[in-house]
């Protein structure tokens, strides 16, 4: 079956570092991938997404990494603050939407 | 604020019983999305709706049905509740079908489920 998987449930990182969340997906056909944030007792929030046909897209503050060889995607949040702690999903789509678990990023001030 | 509305907030309710949440979608958006999240299972879509019409189902059970009316908003329906069911139930939506188009999904706060 389809699978979204991430490399670390929670990660603790210190305010000012730069921030690396992993994650997995088994579908080799995946087109489309998504980073959501989700903050306590909200909703999930879109980060950034990339296109299969690109290996590397940039935000502000983020920037998604694609390689497409390990089925492998990657989300950096630069000069981290107390604000980006939350959980993290990575996300793809094909024909519908599959999410991972997420990772918890604990920013330490 | 992402526009999305969704109510009730929270629901209580016993096992065996109905419920029903509504969604509104952001203004202009035609696309509707449903996801469960639960603490074991991350976040699990059910269906979308595009424009009235269902568009992708994902692992909806058979207890729960969808609809979105003509004035866009959806609902849905949860029956015969198990313990089980307890969750988020999380509303989205886009401006497009979504499907294989990188339309960004707008989430609503959510409807907190417990099944008692």
């Amino acid at each position: 079956g389809e699978s979204v998987g991430l490399h670390l449930p929670t990660l603790s990182v210190q305010e000012g570092d730069n921030s690396i969340i992993n994650c997995a997906y088994s579908n080799s056909a995946s087109d489309y991938f998504i980073w959501y944030k989700q903050e306590s007792g909200k909703g999930p929030q879109f980060i950034i997404d990339i296109r299969s046909n690109m290996d590397k897209r940039q935000g502000q503050r983020v920037t998604v990494l694609l390689n497409k060889t390990v089925k492998h995607l990657s989300l950096q949040i630069a000069a981290t603050q107390p604000g980006d702690s939350a959980v993290y999903f990575c996300a793809y789509n094909f024909n519908k939407f599959y999410f991972g678990s997420g990772t918890k990023l604990n920013v330490k001030p | 604020d992402s526009g999305v509305t969704q109510t009730p907030k929270h629901l209580i309710t016993a096992t065996g019983q109905r419920v029903t949440l509504r969604c509104s979608p952001r203004s202009g958006d035609l696309s509707v999305y449903w996801y469960q999240q639960s603490l074991d299972q991350g976040l699990q879509f059910l269906i979308q709706y595009y424009n009235g019409e269902e568009r992708a189902k994902g692992n909806i059970l058979e207890r729960f049905s969808a609809q979105q009316f003509p004035d866009l908003h959806s609902e849905l329906n949860l029956s015969s509740l198990e313990l089980g069911d307890s969750a988020l139930y999380f509303c989205a939506s886009s401006l497009g079908p979504g499907t294989g188009a990188p339309y960004e999904q707008y989430f609503g706060p959510g409807t907190r489920l417990t099944v008692t």
